[in-house]
């Protein structure tokens, strides 16, 4: 089976923080997503990548930014964190890039920013 | 820009009984991919069922079936039999064939089953 893990299930940091949140699967996936999660709002994309060291942006890139230096791991970051990126982040990651391949999701980070 | 919705923020069912939840999407795209994803409470979201554009039969997987109406833009998830277990919030996707993977979701709608 796939396994998507996330570093933290929770984070509490303080407004201007730079925070780190980590994606590892261990199923030699291409391609990888970030989505911050929010009530009524469903799932947005933030980036995602499809190989290592490549990057594009999502729906909703301001405010972040992603690292992807070996293929199982992905990383978001927050560069100074603010109250507005309070939310559930859900990383997933799917096999091939540009095919209708299942994602396979993450846990989730719940994000709180006082 | 493509968009889905879901009207239904929350529903609610007897255990054993059906459910019927509801999405539409809007798209000038002739061929692309349909998903319906389940999220438990505090566990990981896990693919329900899929429907390719291109097919004209209804996905079914176990107690789970969709009614695709392509020309109507609708993708409707039917729960039977719903057991407690199914409690949760579902969230409809769409996936371009042109686009790399990325999906676009509803705003999910949550599931109550009452015993």
């Amino acid at each position: 089976d796939v396994k998507v893990t996330q570093s933290s299930r929770y984070l509490v940091k303080r407004t201007g923080e730079k925070v780190f949140l980590e994606c590892v699967q261990d199923m030699d996936h291409e391609n990888m997503f970030w989505y911050r999660q929010d009530p009524g709002l469903g799932l947005r994309l933030i980036y995602f990548s499809y190989d290592v060291k490549m990057k594009e942006k999502g729906d909703i890139p301001e405010g972040y930014s992603v690292s992807r230096e070996k293929k199982e791991r992905f990383s978001l970051i927050l560069e100074s964190a603010s109250t507005n990126q309070t939310s559930m982040y859900l990383c997933a990651s799917s096999l091939y890039r540009g095919g209708p391949e299942t994602q396979y999701f993450g846990p989730g980070t719940r994000l709180l920013v006082l | 820009a493509q968009t889905v919705t879901q009207s239904q923020p929350e529903m609610s069912v007897q255990e054993a009984e059906t459910v019927t939840l509801s999405c539409t999407y809007d798209t000038s795209e002739s061929d692309y991919y349909l998903f319906w994803y389940k999220q438990p409470p505090s566990r990981q979201m896990i693919l329900v069922i899929r429907q390719e554009a291109y097919k004209q039969q209804n996905a079914t997987e176990n107690r789970f079936s969709v009614n695709f109406q392509k020309a109507a833009k609708s993708f409707s998830l039917k729960i039977s039999d719903s057991q407690l277990g199914d409690a949760a919030m579902y969230f409809c996707a769409y996936l371009g064939s042109s686009n790399t993977g990325k999906l676009i979701f509803g705003q999910g709608t949550t599931l109550q089953v009452k015993p």
